[in-house]
């Protein structure tokens, strides 16, 4: 049963500190999205990868938000400094070349910057 | 610009009710419509999608809907709501020129037993 995995799935950190969440597409996917959750704001694309070349990351906060594709395998999503308003669920997608209109979702990771 | 509104924030429904949840959407064309459903803790799954030719689209876990052109909706529907269909509720649109969706800010639905 293929799925999206993401890692960590829970994480608690300060104000200031890096945190790093990963993704690992469905294998054969070629195309990769980063979202983020929030109550207020809704689901929010922050960035998407299609052949691991980042074409658009538009939704993304520059400063602080970095997103790469170092493989195929594995898509990472960096917050540097996190700060308490980045505290959402980011999910990450993928999706395959002749499909890619049908996105799969990763089961997320809940983020709390305190 | 394309857009995606979902009219309702909330919905409550008995157990063995009829459900249907609206969706409009802001566009030009045809777009692709999607509904996906998310439940508690979950990521988000799909549950059915329109692209062309019949307007009624079956979907999975006993869903359906129907593009109306001229209402420019996608609404879905379910003829007997169970309990475990209690969760979040979202429709999407692609406007074909990406791969990006353009999403409702969802319905949330509770089952009342």
């Amino acid at each position: 049963d293929a799925r999206v995995t993401q890692t960590p799935r829970h994480k608690v950190t300060e104000m200031g500190q890096e945190v790093t969440m990963r993704c690992q597409p469905i294998l054969g996917h070629n195309t990769v999205f980063w979202y983020r959750q929030t109550m207020m704001q809704g689901l929010e694309l922050l960035a998407y990868f299609r052949n691991r070349a980042p074409l658009d990351d538009s939704g993304m906060p520059k400063d602080r938000f970095s997103a790469e594709m170092p493989d195929a395998t594995l898509a990472t999503l960096k917050i540097q400094p996190s700060e308490p308003r980045d505290s959402a669920v980011y999910f990450c997608a993928s999706g395959s070349e002749r499909g890619w209109e049908t996105q799969y979702f990763g089961p997320g990771t809940r983020l709390l910057v305190l | 610009a394309q857009s995606v509104t979902q009219p309702d924030i909330h919905i409550t429904v008995s157990e063995g009710a009829s459900l249907e949840l609206r969706c409009n959407y802001s566009y030009g064309a045809t777009p692709y419509l999607f509904w996906y459903v998310q439940s508690p803790g979950q990521g988000l799954q799909l549950l059915l999608k329109y692209f062309s030719g019949d307007t009624l689209v079956q979907g999975i876990k006993g869903f359906e809907a129907e593009f109306k052109r001229s209402q420019s909706s996608f609404n879905l529907r379910k003829p007997s709501v169970h309990w475990s269909d209690a969760a979040e509720y979202f429709c999407a649109l692609n406007a074909g020129n990406n791969r990006k969706l353009i999403w409702g800010l969802g319905t949330s639905l509770a089952v009342n037993p």
